[in-house]
Formats: C-alpha cells, structure tokens, sequence
C-alpha cells in the first residue's frame, strides 16, 4: 500500500544527543502528524500539524509541516533513555475524512 | 477519561476461518477508523466509520468489513482468514473526522493465523 517515505529506518541514539528525521511524499497532504509508539502499544500522538510552514514543538520535540506541503520533520532535542521506540510520520489529505497515510517508521535504539 | 478500549488483545486462529474485533471509542467519540499494522506493509488503513457510515475505504479485498453501532462502538470482521492477515489490528476514535480532529489509537488485537 502507499506509504510515505520516512528516513532514517532506524538509527542509535547516545543521552543527550538531538535526533533528527523526515518524511517525504510525491503527493501534497493538508496536515502532518508525528507518533510514536511502543511495544504492545498504539501510536501516540506527539505532535500534529495544520499549515504549511508551520514550526510546532512539544517538549523536547519540535517538527515542521514542509512549504511544498510534501513533507516534515522531526527533531528531538537532548535525547534520553525514554525516547527509545518507533516514530511515524502521518499524512491527511483535506478531503480524506480521518485517513491516514503513514510513513515506515524510524526506530531509535540506544547506543550499547 | 478511559481511552480506546479493544477486545480482544490477542486472538490466534486457523486459515479459512473468520474472526471479528472490537473497538469501544472513547466517550463521545463518533468516528472510528481502523488500520492494520504488519512488519512488511507498515500501517494502512482499513475503513473509517461516523455515525454508522462507512465514510472511506481503504485498499483491501472484500474479505475485510466492519460496521459502527449506535453507541460509536465499532467491530470489523476477516472471513476466510489468509496467513497474511496476521497483524496487529488498531482502532482510533475521534470526535468527528476533521483535518483539525485527532485520533487517538487503542492499544490493538493481535491476530495470528496459523
């Protein structure tokens, strides 16, 4: 199925590194959410985003909705212990009701 | 505020079978989707019910169906259970479907298929 393209897969994160990823789509959506989830969990939403260009944080989290509409990105400040697990990058289209569109997933690792 | 509820956690069964899941919203949630979670395909969507209408469908055969009750709770059903419908099955509710209206996810049913 269509996925959006979401980078890196997976990467080791050290405490107190900032962490960065991204997500990108040929097709252009009217809102971009970021999850993440754990295992045996369901996503939780960590931040959503309404208009292009728009710089959103939460936290330690701060992601941005792409001025072409076709992407976003997600950064993570100050890494630590607790930020390990999968985050996914989501799209709605305007005229697509609640369905999303997620990208594959990055998943954070601490470095051993 | 409990959160999206679903039943059951786990649940394995045999090709050919068929199988129903179900969703409980949160409190005065009316629109619940479904989305299906496996290692290859990642998260896609299955189908999005409001006010027990089907509102949007996504790319998977007859097979997958679902229905919403009046009280928002929602079940989807798999006939005729194929191997690759082992997955991890989400349910998330919103107040309504708007662009500016999240979803909030239940923790899932782990279907296996053996």
């Amino acid at each position: 199925g269509q996925q959006l393209n979401q980078s890196p897969q997976s990467m080791f994160i050290q405490e107190g590194e900032d962490v960065s990823m991204n997500c990108t789509s040929s097709s252009i959506f009217n809102t971009w959410l970021w999850y993440k989830q754990d295992p045996g969990e369901g996503p939780v939403l960590l931040i959503a985003l309404y208009k292009a260009g728009e710089l959103t944080s939460n936290g330690r989290l701060t992601a941005q909705f792409g001025i072409t509409r076709k992407d976003s990105f997600l950064n993570i400040s100050a890494s630590i212990p607790s930020d390990v697990g999968i985050y996914f990058c989501a799209g709605r289209r305007g005229n697509a009701g609640n369905m999303l569109t997620f990208g594959g997933g990055t998943r954070l690792m601490v470095k051993p | 505020k409990a959160g999206v509820t679903q039943t059951p956690r786990y649940l394995i069964k045999t090709r050919g079978q068929q199988v129903t899941l179900s969703c409980s919203p949160i409190s005065g949630h009316r629109s619940v989707s479904w989305y299906q979670q496996t290692p290859g395909q990642g998260l896609q969507f299955l189908f999005e019910y409001f006010s027990e209408t089907q509102r949007n469908k996504g790319n998977f055969p007859g097979r997958f169906s679902g229905r919403q009750f009046s009280n928002s709770r929602s079940e989807m059903n798999v006939s005729t259970l194929e191997l690759g419908d082992s997955a991890l099955y989400l349910c998330a509710s919103s107040h309504r479907p708007s662009y500016t209206d999240e979803q909030f996810f239940g923790p899932g049913t782990r279907l296996t298929v053996l």
